[in-house]
């Protein structure tokens, strides 16, 4: 399997615009998850999905993040409009619960800088 | 509320040395512990999962060990090698949630 899989790797845009993010899971796990790591902050979870369902996103900072899962193998994480603050590493993770230890997964990360 | 500490924050230690690295965790109600490793610029790789209901894993070089009810793991690193430079993460898997609680982590140099 080719791991978890993001794009972009690196996305540098102007405060105001809209940012997608994306994410393909290892395939067959049923549970991903959406991470955002900066210095000040260390990893924080943001959002995570079981079999496409979004279960907890109390970590998504204000409504300019959303974030969907319309199918299992493909996610998004977008942020509309973006702000400097926003600037971070976003990271895609998956694990397999469902008879699965529940190890999770990461992806390499999308590097974001709002200018 | 679950929090999660390492220490200590970086370690600089000498080709082939032995070495632990410490995480505490306030509480005790957790499902799993997982350890990761992480380079500069790079994702998180998994390295270690330890149950609840077990005391240790080893991996080649690795273990780790849990102690659930005084809040503590460790990361047990043998013969270490300059390859070894990273950042190391425990996090934990509260009962009753699928979320991952992440330490700050420990910055590891390995000096040839």
């Amino acid at each position: 399997d080719a791991g978890v899989i993001q794009s972009p790797r690196h996305e540098v845009t102007e405060m105001g615009q809209e940012v997608t993010l994306r994410c393909k899971p290892i395939s067959g796990h049923d549970y991903l998850f959406w991470y955002r790591q900066t210095m000040m902050r260390g990893l924080e979870l943001l959002i995570y999905f079981n079999n496409n369902v979004p279960i907890d996103d109390s970590g998504m900072p204000e409504d300019r993040f959303s974030a969907k899962m319309p199918n299992a193998s493909f996610s998004t994480l977008k942020i509309q409009p973006s702000e400097p603050r926003d600037s971070a590493v976003y990271f895609c993770a998956s694990s397999l619960h469902r008879g699965g230890a529940g190890e999770q997964f990461f992806g390499p990360g999308t590097r974001l800088t709002v200018l | 509320k679950q929090e999660v500490t390492q220490i200590p924050a970086a370690l600089s230690v000498p080709e082939g040395e032995n070495l632990v690295l410490n995480c505490s965790f306030t509480d005790s109600a957790i499902y799993n512990l997982q350890w990761f490793r992480q380079d500069p610029g790079k994702g998180l790789t998994s390295l270690l999962l330890i149950q609840s209901s077990q005391r240790e894993q080893t991996s080649g070089r690795l273990n780790a060990s849990l102690d659930k009810s005084s809040g503590r793991s460790t990361l047990y690193i043998a013969a270490s090698q300059p390859g070894d430079s990273a950042t190391y993460l425990c996090a934990v898997r509260p009962t009753a949630t699928n979320k991952l609680i992440f330490g700050t982590g420990t910055l590891l140099a390995v000096q040839p």
